[in-house]
């Protein structure tokens, strides 16, 4: 079964920098399309970025982009997301969620997510 | 940038009822949508996509229509699992996705 356990959240200052992975399982990771997907406490759902199949194309909402680089290493089925000079809105949960396709379709898939918080 | 509205924010129903989800999106998004169910303290599940097709394994109380603008989410008979939050999202305006802001089905 297609599991993706996220890692690396925790508390960061503003203006420090983090990263977040996933781990994937139980799918040809190296297939499908990947996004990363926030939710702040009590909120909704934001997309925030996607990477295609073989990492060639990326693209990043407006709240992050210039500020938030999304990355995979298929020989280790791994999707990561750098994040810089964060900001205390970026506190929120961070999901790896997978795409149906290879470049970017519907979200068919989520892992449980990692608690990103921005604090001084 | 689509947007998607979801309508009402908080739907009250006694278990066994109906329960009717809006989302509207401004452009069209052809059949572009899918539906996600969100319990507390859980990941985003996906229910519905080409806004009308359930995915693997949701039972059949869930149905969803529409097209271009217009969306619905139908539950037929609530059971007690489904009192959870639940989100639209379009695809058609790739590479930017959007959701609703969200729809909780409360117990009347």
């Amino acid at each position: 079964q297609v599991q993706l356990v996220e890692s690396g959240g925790g508390v960061v200052q503003p203006g420090r920098s983090l990263r977040v992975s996933c781990v994937a399982s139980g799918f040809t990771f190296s297939s499908n399309a990947m996004h990363w997907v926030r939710q702040p406490p009590g909120k909704g759902l934001e997309w925030i970025s996607v990477i295609t199949y073989d990492g060639t194309n990326t693209y990043y909402a407006d709240s992050v982009k210039g500020r938030f680089t999304i990355s995979r290493d298929n020989s280790k089925n791994t999707l990561s997301l750098h994040m810089s000079s964060l900001r205390v809105e970026d506190t929120a949960i961070y999901y790896c969620a997978r795409d149906y396709d290879n470049s970017g379709y519907y979200i068919d898939y989520w892992g449980q997510g990692t608690l990103v918080t921005v604090s001084s | 940038e689509t947007v998607m509205t979801q309508s009402p924010a908080t739907l009250s129903v006694s278990p066994g009822e109906r329960a009717t989800l809006s989302c509207r999106a401004s452009p069209s998004v052809q059949t572009n949508l899918a539906w996600y169910q969100q319990k507390p303290g859980q990941a985003p599940r996906l229910l519905i996509y080409g806004a009308s097709t359930r995915a693997t394994g949701i039972p059949a109380r869930f149905s969803g229509s529409g097209s271009g603008t217009e969306f619905t989410l139908t539950i037929s008979s609530l059971q007690s699992e489904d009192f959870a939050v639940y989100y639209c999202q379009q695809y058609a305006n790739w590479p930017l996705w959007t959701f609703g802001q969200g729809t909780k089905v409360e117990i009347k």
